[in-house]
């Protein structure tokens, strides 16, 4: 069964950095594309990253490029989010998942970041 | 990297059709067959309804549909349910290498 399990949200003040994990189960993520997105209370989805299945390959939305680092350990099945400089804007639900570069088939249930002093 | 354009909300009543509709660019919808569609229960993480413009993934009801013509993507739901009640997004691939999601649509069954 797939699974996805991210950990890591928390409260973090203005210009902190935190860094958010995604432990894959039932596939392994080297056969697959990773994706990150987030949504800000009563908001939409907002995609954020993406890696690739050799891990070569990273894209970033706007809003995060300079600030985000995606990244994995294969050994552990687990990606990674490095958020840097955070803003109050970036307060989210954030989401995993994987599937092609083109959309997910499987998310997990999210973790909570919230940005504030 | 502008959102794409979903109405607000549709309505419904339970049996009836309702299309949501995806507005883009030539630089995302237009220029890929890689829209996808996803359902949002309130509390709930998305889930994977339609992919590359029209394909359902497997468990998917097949009273799921999706189409493209142009920049728009539609997303089809016939015979309507009370469990279909949920938000839903489009998504699109881009020529910046990038995703980029729809405001959402928030759906009622009346």
């Amino acid at each position: 069964e797939v699974r996805l399990v991210e950990s890591g949200g928390g409260l973090v003040q203005p210009g902190g950095s935190l860094r958010l994990s995604c432990e894959a189960s039932g596939f392994t993520i080297t056969s697959s594309w990773m994706h990150w997105v987030r949504q800000a209370p009563g908001k939409g989805l907002v995609w954020i990253s993406r890696i690739n299945t050799d891990g070569a390959t990273t894209n970033y939305a706007d809003s995060v490029k300079g600030r985000f680092t995606i990244s994995r350990d294969t050994a552990k099945n687990t990606v990674y989010l490095q958020m840097n400089s955070l803003r109050v804007e970036d307060t989210a639900v954030y989401y995993c998942g994987r599937g092609p570069g083109s959309h997910s088939d499987y998310w997990g249930q999210g973790t909570l970041v919230t940005v504030s002093s | 990297q502008s959102a794409l354009t979903q109405p607000a909300s549709v309505s419904g009543s339970p049996g009836q059709s309702i299309t949501i509709s995806c507005t883009g660019a030539s630089s995302d919808i237009g220029g890929y067959n890689y829209v996808s569609w996803y359902q949002q229960h309130p509390g709930k993480a998305p889930k994977l309804m339609i992919y590359d413009v029209s394909d359902r993934p497997s468990g998917v009801s097949n009273r799921f549909s999706g189409s493209k013509s142009g920049n728009t993507a539609s997303l089809t739901i016939s015979g309507l349910q009370a469990e279909d009640e949920a938000d839903y997004y489009c998504s699109s691939y881009t020529s910046s290498r990038i995703l980029v999601f729809g405001g959402g649509t928030k759906l009622t069954v009346l």
